[in-house]
C-alpha cells in the first residue's frame, strides 16, 4: 500500500540555522508528492509538490526534490525564521481521484 | 490559490446535540471533498470523500450514521455529527479538490462537546 514516513519531531532550531526534514514513501506507481504546512490553530496550507521524478518543488525558500532512485522528498531551507514555526506534513497521492496519503508531521520550532 | 472556507470555526456544544459544520470551495468547484479529523499533536485521520451527487465513501472504523456527510452542490460540502459524545471533540478539516491534482485544505473546525 501507499505510505509517508517522516522524520520525527520536534525539531527545533535557531534563527538561520539549515532546515532539513526527512520524507521518504512507499507507493505503487508513480505518485505526486506534497509538503504542506499547518500554522498553529489553522487548517493545512500546500507549501510545494512535485508530480514527477527528478522535479524540483520550491516557496518561500523551500525546496524538495522528487527522488525516485531513494523514494524521497525531503524539505529543505537554507534559513529558517522564526516564522516559519509550524508543523510540516509530507504527503503523496496516486494519480486518479484518490485522498492524499499523509506522513505523521514534524514540528518545528524557529527560536530568536 | 485556491480558497477553502469551513464554518464555524469553533463550536461548543452539550453532549447529545449534533453539530453541522459547512466545507465551501470560494473559487472553484470541487469534485471531490475530503474530511479528516485531527486528535491533538497527531496528523490527519481520513474520515471520509465525498463526491458531489453521491454517498460518500467512509474509511474503515468511521461510523457514517454518526458523521452524516452531505455534498449537494460542486462548492458545499456538510460534516453533520450527531448526538455528539465529548470523545467526538477534535479539529476537523475538510479539502477539496479541483481537477487538478491539488487538495486545497480549509482552516478547520475546533469542535468541543461538553
Amino acid at each position: 500500500g501507499n505510505s509517508v514516513t517522516q522524520m520525527e519531531g520536534p525539531v527545533t532550531l535557531s534563527e538561520e540555522a539549515f532546515l532539513t526534514i526527512n520524507c521518504t514513501y512507499t507507493a505503487t506507481g508513480y505518485p505526486s508528492l506534497f509538503w504542506y504546512v499547518q500554522y498553529p490553530g489553522e487548517g493545512l496550507q500546500l507549501l510545494l509538490k512535485a508530480t514527477k521524478a527528478d522535479d524540483k518543488g520550491s516557496n518561500k525558500g523551500f525546496e524538495a526534490t522528487y527522488r525516485k532512485e531513494t523514494t524521497s522528498f525531503h524539505l529543505e531551507k537554507g534559513s529558517v525564521q522564526v516564522s516559519d514555526s509550524a508543523v510540516y506534513f509530507c504527503a503523496l497521492m496516486n494519480s486518479g481521484n484518490t485522498p492524499l496519503v499523509f506522513g505523521k508531521g514534524t514540528r518545528l520550532s524557529v527560536i530568536a | 490559490g485556491a480558497v477553502v472556507s469551513q464554518h464555524p470555526s469553533r463550536v461548543i456544544c452539550k453532549s447529545g446535540t449534533s453539530v453541522k459544520i459547512e466545507c465551501r470551495s470560494l473559487d472553484f468547484q470541487a469534485t471531490t471533498m475530503f474530511w479528516y479529523r485531527q486528535f491533538p499533536k497527531q496528523s490527519l485521520m481520513l474520515m471520509a470523500t465525498s463526491n458531489e451527487g453521491s454517498k460518500a465513501t467512509y474509511e474503515q472504523g468511521v461510523e457514517k450514521d454518526k458523521f452524516l456527510i452531505n455534498h449537494a452542490s460542486l462548492t458545499l460540502s456538510t460534516l453533520t455529527v450527531t448526538s455528539a459524545h465529548p470523545e467526538d471533540s477534535s479539529f476537523y478539516i475538510c479539502s477539496a479538490r479541483r481537477s487538478t491534482d491539488t487538495q486545497y485544505f480549509g482552516p478547520g473546525t475546533r469542535l468541543t462537546v461538553l
